[in-house]
Protein backbone atom coordinates (compact mmCIF):
# COMPACT_ATOMS: atom_id res chain seq x y z
CA UNK A 1 0.00 0.00 0.00
CA UNK A 2 1.29 3.61 -1.18
CA UNK A 3 2.20 5.54 2.08
CA UNK A 4 3.55 8.88 3.17
CA UNK A 5 4.66 9.32 6.73
CA UNK A 6 5.82 12.75 7.96
CA UNK A 7 8.26 13.68 11.12
CA UNK A 8 8.55 14.52 13.27
CA UNK A 9 5.00 15.46 13.75
CA UNK A 10 5.67 18.75 15.52
CA UNK A 11 8.60 21.08 16.31
CA UNK A 12 9.36 23.72 17.97
CA UNK A 13 12.34 25.96 17.40
CA UNK A 14 14.41 29.15 18.60
CA UNK A 15 14.50 31.84 15.80
CA UNK A 16 18.12 30.80 13.76
CA UNK A 17 17.77 27.15 14.71
CA UNK A 18 17.75 25.68 11.80
CA UNK A 19 16.62 22.04 11.62
CA UNK A 20 15.12 19.62 8.99
CA UNK A 21 11.30 17.92 8.33
CA UNK A 22 11.40 14.73 6.53
CA UNK A 23 8.75 12.91 4.02
CA UNK A 24 9.39 9.04 3.44
CA UNK A 25 7.76 7.30 0.98
CA UNK A 26 6.68 4.03 0.31
CA UNK A 27 5.03 3.94 -3.23
CA UNK A 28 5.30 2.60 -6.27
CA UNK A 29 6.10 4.55 -9.55
CA UNK A 30 6.56 7.80 -8.04
CA UNK A 31 5.93 10.86 -10.58
CA UNK A 32 6.41 13.61 -8.45
CA UNK A 33 6.65 14.40 -4.58
CA UNK A 34 5.23 17.99 -3.55
CA UNK A 35 6.03 20.35 -0.88
CA UNK A 36 3.20 22.88 0.89
CA UNK A 37 3.31 25.59 3.59
CA UNK A 38 -0.44 25.95 5.02
CA UNK A 39 -1.18 28.44 7.87
CA UNK A 40 -4.24 28.09 10.30
CA UNK A 41 -7.52 28.24 8.74
CA UNK A 42 -6.39 28.63 4.65
CA UNK A 43 -5.57 26.22 2.12
CA UNK A 44 -1.96 24.90 1.41
CA UNK A 45 0.42 27.05 -0.25
CA UNK A 46 2.31 25.51 -2.72
CA UNK A 47 6.14 25.41 -2.53
CA UNK A 48 7.82 22.79 -4.47
CA UNK A 49 7.57 19.80 -6.87
CA UNK A 50 10.80 17.18 -6.62
CA UNK A 51 11.09 14.70 -9.30
CA UNK A 52 13.92 12.75 -8.93
CA UNK A 53 15.87 11.16 -6.91
CA UNK A 54 18.86 14.33 -6.31
CA UNK A 55 17.17 17.11 -7.07
CA UNK A 56 17.28 20.24 -5.03
CA UNK A 57 15.29 23.28 -4.92
CA UNK A 58 15.33 26.95 -2.36
CA UNK A 59 12.96 29.44 -2.16
CA UNK A 60 14.35 32.08 0.52
CA UNK A 61 15.07 30.08 3.97
CA UNK A 62 13.56 26.51 2.48
CA UNK A 63 15.31 23.84 0.67
CA UNK A 64 14.21 20.60 -0.55
CA UNK A 65 15.60 17.53 -1.26
CA UNK A 66 14.99 14.17 -2.45
CA UNK A 67 16.02 10.82 -2.69
CA UNK A 68 14.47 7.68 -3.38
CA UNK A 69 13.32 7.21 -0.21
CA UNK A 70 12.86 10.21 1.74
CA UNK A 71 12.78 13.79 1.10
CA UNK A 72 13.69 17.21 3.74
CA UNK A 73 13.08 19.93 3.84
CA UNK A 74 15.61 22.20 5.19
CA UNK A 75 14.94 25.37 7.06
CA UNK A 76 18.01 27.72 7.74
CA UNK A 77 18.02 30.36 10.25
CA UNK A 78 14.09 30.25 10.37
CA UNK A 79 11.97 33.34 11.61
CA UNK A 80 8.69 33.14 13.39
CA UNK A 81 6.74 33.81 10.25
CA UNK A 82 8.06 30.54 8.88
CA UNK A 83 5.82 29.04 11.46
CA UNK A 84 2.86 26.80 9.58
CA UNK A 85 2.13 23.04 9.14
CA UNK A 86 3.89 21.65 6.02
CA UNK A 87 2.88 19.14 3.97
CA UNK A 88 4.21 16.47 1.56
CA UNK A 89 2.30 14.64 -1.05
CA UNK A 90 3.62 12.43 -3.56
CA UNK A 91 2.16 11.73 -7.09
CA UNK A 92 2.03 8.35 -8.24
CA UNK A 93 1.36 5.58 -10.42
CA UNK A 94 -0.35 5.51 -13.71
CA UNK A 95 -3.41 7.26 -12.80
CA UNK A 96 -1.70 9.67 -10.90
CA UNK A 97 -3.08 9.67 -7.71
CA UNK A 98 -2.14 11.79 -4.81
CA UNK A 99 -1.61 10.94 -1.36
CA UNK A 100 -0.82 13.19 1.60
CA UNK A 101 1.19 13.20 4.81
CA UNK A 102 -0.74 13.92 7.99
CA UNK A 103 2.18 17.32 8.33
CA UNK A 104 4.75 18.91 10.89
CA UNK A 105 3.29 21.97 12.81
CA UNK A 106 6.17 24.11 12.58
CA UNK A 107 6.54 26.21 15.75
CA UNK A 108 9.40 29.44 15.42
CA UNK A 109 9.95 31.35 18.94
CA UNK A 110 11.02 34.57 18.60
CA UNK B 1 -9.12 37.99 -8.99
CA UNK B 2 -6.78 35.55 -9.23
CA UNK B 3 -6.09 31.85 -8.00
CA UNK B 4 -8.87 29.68 -6.50
CA UNK B 5 -11.83 31.12 -4.30
CA UNK B 6 -14.21 29.10 -2.42
CA UNK B 7 -17.62 30.89 -0.90
CA UNK B 8 -18.64 30.58 1.76
CA UNK B 9 -15.67 30.97 3.97
CA UNK B 10 -17.55 29.44 6.72
CA UNK B 11 -20.74 27.52 7.20
CA UNK B 12 -22.57 26.24 10.32
CA UNK B 13 -25.75 23.81 9.58
CA UNK B 14 -27.70 21.47 10.73
CA UNK B 15 -28.37 17.84 10.18
CA UNK B 16 -31.39 18.55 7.85
CA UNK B 17 -29.96 21.42 6.19
CA UNK B 18 -29.31 21.41 2.44
CA UNK B 19 -26.61 23.82 1.41
CA UNK B 20 -23.86 24.42 -1.76
CA UNK B 21 -20.42 24.59 -1.34
CA UNK B 22 -18.69 26.91 -4.03
CA UNK B 23 -14.92 27.19 -6.22
CA UNK B 24 -14.11 29.07 -9.03
CA UNK B 25 -10.21 29.05 -10.78
CA UNK B 26 -8.82 31.81 -12.63
CA UNK B 27 -5.77 29.75 -13.50
CA UNK B 28 -7.25 28.73 -17.09
CA UNK B 29 -6.71 24.59 -15.44
CA UNK B 30 -8.46 21.75 -16.74
CA UNK B 31 -8.89 19.67 -13.35
CA UNK B 32 -10.40 20.50 -10.02
CA UNK B 33 -10.41 18.42 -7.05
CA UNK B 34 -12.92 18.39 -3.71
CA UNK B 35 -10.80 17.41 -0.10
CA UNK B 36 -11.12 17.24 3.23
CA UNK B 37 -9.36 17.91 6.05
CA UNK B 38 -10.08 16.59 9.66
CA UNK B 39 -7.87 17.34 12.63
CA UNK B 40 -4.84 15.09 12.56
CA UNK B 41 -5.51 13.71 9.48
CA UNK B 42 -4.34 13.85 5.79
CA UNK B 43 -5.86 15.19 3.22
CA UNK B 44 -8.55 13.35 1.87
CA UNK B 45 -9.66 13.50 -1.50
CA UNK B 46 -13.20 13.31 -2.09
CA UNK B 47 -13.45 14.23 -5.88
CA UNK B 48 -11.74 14.58 -9.48
CA UNK B 49 -12.91 16.06 -12.26
CA UNK B 50 -11.12 16.72 -15.43
CA UNK B 51 -12.43 18.78 -18.17
CA UNK B 52 -15.67 18.66 -16.37
CA UNK B 53 -16.10 14.44 -16.33
CA UNK B 54 -16.11 13.25 -13.15
CA UNK B 55 -12.70 11.20 -13.13
CA UNK B 56 -12.64 10.09 -9.31
CA UNK B 57 -14.96 9.12 -6.35
CA UNK B 58 -13.21 8.11 -3.38
CA UNK B 59 -16.33 6.31 -1.58
CA UNK B 60 -17.54 9.41 -0.75
CA UNK B 61 -21.18 9.45 0.78
CA UNK B 62 -24.17 9.72 -1.32
CA UNK B 63 -24.84 12.48 1.18
CA UNK B 64 -22.24 14.89 -1.04
CA UNK B 65 -22.85 15.54 -4.46
CA UNK B 66 -20.98 16.82 -6.90
CA UNK B 67 -21.04 19.32 -9.50
CA UNK B 68 -18.56 20.92 -12.35
CA UNK B 69 -20.75 22.64 -14.99
CA UNK B 70 -17.17 24.06 -16.87
CA UNK B 71 -13.75 23.35 -16.08
CA UNK B 72 -14.06 26.93 -13.88
CA UNK B 73 -16.42 26.18 -11.17
CA UNK B 74 -16.52 23.37 -9.17
CA UNK B 75 -19.92 22.87 -6.43
CA UNK B 76 -20.24 21.00 -3.90
CA UNK B 77 -24.20 19.78 -2.80
CA UNK B 78 -24.55 19.10 1.28
CA UNK B 79 -27.63 17.06 2.63
CA UNK B 80 -28.36 15.47 5.58
CA UNK B 81 -24.97 15.76 6.88
CA UNK B 82 -23.78 14.12 10.16
CA UNK B 83 -21.83 15.97 12.75
CA UNK B 84 -18.70 13.93 12.24
CA UNK B 85 -19.08 15.87 8.52
CA UNK B 86 -17.58 18.96 9.84
CA UNK B 87 -14.31 19.47 8.50
CA UNK B 88 -12.25 22.22 6.54
CA UNK B 89 -13.00 21.55 2.68
CA UNK B 90 -10.67 22.30 0.35
CA UNK B 91 -10.73 23.00 -3.31
CA UNK B 92 -8.12 22.64 -6.06
CA UNK B 93 -7.14 23.07 -9.49
CA UNK B 94 -4.33 21.91 -11.59
CA UNK B 95 -3.11 22.33 -14.97
CA UNK B 96 -3.23 18.80 -16.65
CA UNK B 97 -5.20 16.50 -14.15
CA UNK B 98 -4.80 13.01 -13.35
CA UNK B 99 -4.01 9.73 -15.92
CA UNK B 100 -1.80 12.35 -17.93
CA UNK B 101 1.32 10.83 -17.06
CA UNK B 102 2.88 13.93 -16.08
CA UNK B 103 3.08 15.40 -12.72
CA UNK B 104 0.65 17.90 -12.21
CA UNK B 105 0.76 20.40 -9.04
CA UNK B 106 -2.34 21.19 -7.07
CA UNK B 107 -3.09 24.84 -6.32
CA UNK B 108 -5.70 25.00 -3.64
CA UNK B 109 -8.27 27.93 -2.68
CA UNK B 110 -8.59 29.23 1.34
CA UNK B 111 -11.32 26.46 2.19
CA UNK B 112 -14.55 26.33 3.85
CA UNK B 113 -14.54 25.66 7.77
CA UNK B 114 -18.21 23.58 7.62
CA UNK B 115 -19.65 22.99 10.84
CA UNK B 116 -22.46 20.70 11.44
CA UNK B 117 -24.57 20.67 14.03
Amino acid sequence: EDQVTQSPEALRLQEGESSSLNCSYTVSGLRGLFWYRQDPGKGPEFLFTLYSAGEEKEKERLKATLTKKESFLHITAPKPEDSATYLCAVQVGRDDKIIFGKGTRLHILP
Amino acid sequence: ETGVTQTPRHLVMGMTNKKSLKCEQHLGHNAMYWYKQSAKKPLELMFVYNFKEQTENNSVPSRFSPECPNSSHLFLHLHTLQPEDSALYLCASSPQGSGGGNTDTQYFGPGTRLTVL
